[in-house]
């Protein structure tokens, strides 16, 4: 199964810029990375993903090195509203012949006043 | 509002009392999935359905059933919950049959549910 590897927390200030990141070394060549976040206990939401170029939204920028064994998340402005556990996730292929996300546990992003 | 709704938001039962938590989405998804998630294990899939009448087990399918009578409901049924069964659920749906994170996968708000 491929994997994900995060830091379990990180700290950030208010207004500075919030690195977060994550090593998938055994993605496969033509999976995608995917970000999701949780505030509190609340669904998990949606942030950006990529294959191989770097993306940028209205959210965040997703930077994927060139052999796309890490990618970070960059939060370009954090506000308090930031404070979150991050998802780093990438697909596997099931024995059956479909795709399943694994999530692992995530990185609490804490955004300091 | 596109939205993926689970009722009920919080569940105390006890041992051995079947229960249902109930999951409806509005935007005519076709892949639905069930996920529990436990401190320090993340979130971790229970079943899914790639359309209607189409199921399948996730990683943690023990003590659990679903069904897929209509596209948008997808209920996650506990026949005889045990405290293990203690956990915050989440319902996500998406459109495809492939589940793709990236095609809106939209999460519920969440069911926490205790069995004493």
């Amino acid at each position: 199964d491929a994997k994900t590897t995060q830091p379990p927390s990180m700290d950030c200030a208010e207004g500075r810029a919030a690195n977060l990141p994550c090593n998938h070394s055994t993605i496969s060549g033509n999976e995608y990375v995917y970000w999701y976040r949780q505030i509190h206990s609340q669904g998990p939401q949606y942030i950006i993903h990529g294959l191989k170029n770097n993306e940028t939204n209205e959210m965040a920028s997703l930077i994927i090195t060139e052999d796309r064994k890490s990618s970070t998340l960059i939060l370009p402005h954090a506000t308090l509203r930031d404070t979150a556990v991050y998802y780093c996730i990438v697909r596997a292929l099931t024995t059956s012949g479909t795709y399943k996300y694994i999530f692992g546990t995530g990185t609490r992003l804490k955004v300091l006043a | 509002e596109a939205q993926v709704t689970q009722n009920p938001r919080y569940l105390i039962t006890v041992t051995g009392k079947k229960l249902t938590v109930t999951c409806s989405q509005n935007m005519n998804h076709e892949y639905m999935s069930w996920y529990r998630q436990d401190p320090g294990l993340g979130l971790r899939q229970i079943y899914y359905s790639m359309n209607v009448e189409v199921t399948d087990k996730g990683d943690v399918p023990e003590g659990y059933k679903v069904s897929r009578k209509e596209k948008r409901n997808f209920p996650l049924i506990l026949e005889s919950p045990s405290p293990n069964q203690t956990s915050l659920y989440f319902c996500a749906s998406s459109p495809g049959t492939g589940g793709h994170l990236n095609y809106g996968y939209t999460f519920g708000s969440g069911t926490r549910l205790t069995v004493v």
